[in-house]
């Protein structure tokens, strides 16, 4: 595609409802990531995929937090039972190589737990 | 933490004037990265430099690097109305597959 999408851009759920949002990257981009932000904060690395593949998930901040992507392409961040603190802008963005430098971001998932 | 810290947090200026940013980080680095965010979505790259380079320029930007402080700069010449964003640095770590962000620094340029 011409570039990250993400999807929802808005999402307001109650707390202890699951969420999910998807990112769709860059076509032929093999990295991806997601990142959190909270309101005037920096960026929070969560998780990077290498292909379909994420081997490292010490950065998603609990259990609740989950990733997944398949064929490569699509990814999905899940948060079972949200809680306010959950509440962020949460960024994905893919590259076309691994660690090989410039990051294409989405314009963002506005997560709010009411 | 490798996460980097600009300095300014905030920075207002007149347009037309010069901006400079800094950033340091904690531990050694492949390259640094500078991103804009406009209205607390999207990043959009800026540029970026690698650890054997202590200069690089893309238009009225100038980046520098200072490897043996683990310092980087970012300096907008002839700032515009329309460079008004939240600038971030962003370190890679030792394996470089993970990205550190700092906390930013918001640019206000006044017409």
């Amino acid at each position: 595609g011409a570039g990250v999408s993400q999807s929802p851009s808005n999402k307001v759920t109650e707390k202890g409802k699951d969420v999910e949002l998807r990112c769709d990257p860059i076509s032929g981009h093999t990295a991806l990531y997601w990142y959190r932000q909270s309101l005037g904060q920096g960026l929070e690395f969560l998780i990077y995929f290498q292909g379909n593949s994420a081997p490292d998930k010490s950065g998603l901040p609990s259990d609740r937090f989950s990733a997944e992507r398949t064929g490569g392409s699509v990814s999905t961040l899940t948060i079972q039972r949200t809680q306010q603190e959950d509440s962020a802008v949460y960024l994905c963005a893919s590259s076309q190589i691994l660690g090989a430098g410039e990051q294409y971001f989405g314009p963002g998932t506005r997560l709010t737990v009411t | 933490s490798q996460q980097g810290e600009e300095d300014p947090q905030a920075l207002s200026i007149q347009e037309g004037e010069n901006a400079t940013m800094n950033c340091s980080y904690k531990t050694s680095i492949n390259n640094l990265q500078w991103y804009r965010q406009n209205s607390g979505r999207g990043l959009v790259h800026l540029i970026l430099i690698r650890s054997n380079e202590r200069e690089k320029h893309s238009g009225r930007l100038r980046v520098t690097l200072d490897t043996s402080k683990k310092s980087s700069s970012l300096l907008i010449t002839a700032s515009r109305a329309a460079d008004t964003a939240s600038y971030f640095c962003a370190t890679d770590s030792n394996t470089g597959n993970q990205f550190y962000f700092g906390t930013g620094t918001s640019l206000t340029v006044i017409p």
